[in-house]
């Protein structure tokens, strides 16, 4: 069975960089039929998808965050990654890690929270 | 970027009624259009997608329509477990862009 769980920091300094994983089990990151994306949301708000990284190996971001954002995967670990560096107080929200099909996603991880403060 | 807009923003419904939601694209996506629900404190889950396939394990009360720029969600019998937010995700172009949700409530 298919299992996605994000990992990382939960509280971010402004400025700093925040960095989470997603390590995928029950599936092989590196299969050439999904790609793995990251979606963010903000508490109380509506879903915003991040980025995500294609079965040929290439990295797709929202350009409202492209100049910030870094999505790579390990594959000998089976993990997804996610960058957001120069993070501010817009950036706290709900992380999720997803497996994506055709643009839509059909598995989520259960979300981390993120909250940027000092 | 494509902007998708939902409505009502919220509806309060009766177990077993007929429940219609709506969601609007800026341009045409043709029909590339997926829904999703969200529990409160969960992750979205997919229910639909291109914009009339049922995702495996979806009851059948769940059915999606539409083309072009207007889509709709309907439940033909709302359940208890049907609470939630929904919403509509377009994957005509990069980047990907979901809409504001409809949030039901059972009255």
């Amino acid at each position: 069975q298919l299992q996605l769980q994000e990992s990382g920091s939960g509280l971010v300094r402004p400025s700093q960089t925040l960095s989470l994983t997603c390590t995928v089990s029950g599936a092989s990151i590196s299969s050439d039929t999904y790609s793995w994306s990251w979606i963010r949301q903000p508490p109380g708000k509506a879903l915003e998808w991040i980025g995500y990284f294609s079965q040929i190996g290439r990295a797709y971001y929202n350009p409202s965050l492209q100049s910030r954002v870094t999505i790579s995967v390990d594959r000998s670990k089976n993990q997804l990654s996610l960058k957001l560096n120069s993070v501010s107080a817009a950036d706290t929200a709900f992380y999720f890690c997803a497996r994506v099909f055709d643009d839509y996603a059909d598995n989520w991880g259960q979300g981390t929270l993120v909250t940027v403060s000092s | 970027d494509i902007q998708m807009t939902q409505s009502p923003s919220s509806l309060s419904a009766s177990v077993g009624d007929r429940v219609t939601m709506t969601c609007r694209a800026s341009q045409s996506i043709d029909t590339y259009l997926n829904w999703y629900q969200q529990r409160p404190g969960r992750a979205p889950k997919l229910l639909i997608y291109a914009p009339s396939t049922l995702q495996s394990g979806v009851p059948s009360r769940f059915s999606g329509s539409g083309s072009g720029t207007d889509f709709t969600l309907t439940i033909s019998s709302l359940q208890p477990e049907d609470f939630g937010t929904y919403y509509c995700q377009q994957s005509y172009s990069t980047p990907l862009t979901f809409g504001g949700g409809t949030k039901v409530e059972i009255q």
